[in-house]
C-alpha cells in the first residue's frame, strides 16, 4: 500500500490569511484526492487531483477557495484560502491504487482558524 | 444520490466481546465498499475493501460482509481489545464515480479493559 505524507500535521491561522498543506506519496499515482472532515462529521471529498490538468472539484468546493496544484505524480498541495473559523477542519489527502481502487490515505492536517 | 449510514453511532463494550458495525447504503450500484478505522485526531486506516462481486472478507479477527442488493455491510470484531478502541468508517464506490468515496457517518467505539 502507498504511503503517504502530510505538512504540517497541524497549524493554527488567523482568520483572513492562507494555509497550504503538502502531500507526499511514496510511488507514482494518477489520481490524488483532498477530502475535509470537519469536526464530528465525517469526510467530503473537496476535489480531485489529476498531474497535467486542473483539479475537478465536487458541488459546494470551489477553486478560489481551494486553489489545488500537482505538479508531478507523487506531489500535491491543497491552499485553504482567505480562511474563516467555519474552514476548522482536518484535511486529509488520499490515493487510489491497485486493480479494485482500494484507498489509502494521508495522517490528515488539522487547521484551527481563530 | 448515494447515502451510508451507520449504526449505531457509538458504542461501548467489555473486552472480549464478539462485536457487529453495521453500514447500510441507498444505491446498490456500487464498484466496491471499504470500512477504516480513524484513531481520534488521526488519519485513516483502511481495514478491509470488499469488491461488488464479493461477499467477504477477512482480515485477522477482522471480517466484513457484503450484501448488495439489500444495501449493507457489516464489520465483526472478534474477542475485541482495548487497542480496537476508535472510529470505524464505511464508505462505499460509486458505480458512476469510480474513484470518489462516500462516507458513513462512523461508529465511536470504545472497549473497555
Amino acid at each position: 500500500s502507498a504511503v503517504i505524507s502530510q505538512k504540517p500535521s497541524r497549524d493554527i491561522c488567523q482568520r483572513g490569511t492562507s494555509l497550504t498543506i503538502q502531500c507526499q506519496v511514496d510511488s507514482q499515482v494518477t489520481m490524488m484526492f483532498w477530502y475535509r472532515q470537519q469536526p464530528g462529521q465525517s469526510l467530503t471529498l473537496i476535489a480531485t487531483a489529476n498531474q497535467g490538468s486542473e483539479a475537478t472539484y465536487e458541488s459546494g468546493f470551489v477553486i478560489d477557495k481551494f486553489p489545488i496544484s500537482r505538479p508531478n505524480l507523487t506531489f500535491s498541495t491543497l491552499t485553504v484560502s482567505n480562511m474563516s473559523p467555519e474552514d476548522s477542519s482536518i484535511y486529509l489527502c488520499s490515493v487510489d491504487q491497485g486493480t479494485y481502487n482500494e484507498q489509502f490515505f494521508g495522517p490528515g492536517t488539522r487547521l484551527t482558524v481563530l | 444520490k448515494q447515502e451510508v449510514t451507520q449504526i449505531p453511532a457509538a458504542l461501548s463494550v467489555p473486552e472480549g466481546e464478539n462485536l457487529v458495525l453495521n453500514c447500510s447504503f441507498t444505491d446498490s450500484a456500487i464498484y466496491n465498499l471499504q470500512w477504516f478505522r480513524q484513531d481520534p485526531g488521526k488519519g485513516l486506516t483502511s481495514l478491509l475493501l470488499i469488491q461488488s462481486s464479493q461477499r467477504e472478507q477477512t482480515s485477522g479477527r477482522l471480517n466484513a460482509s457484503l450484501d448488495k442488493s439489500s444495501g449493507r455491510s457489516t464489520l465483526y470484531i472478534a474477542a475485541s481489545q482495548p487497542g480496537d478502541s476508535a472510529t470505524y468508517l464505511c464508505a462505499v464506490n460509486p458505480m458512476d464515480s469510480s474513484y470518489k468515496l462516500i462516507f458513513g457517518s462512523g461508529t465511536r467505539l470504545l472497549v473497555r479493559p
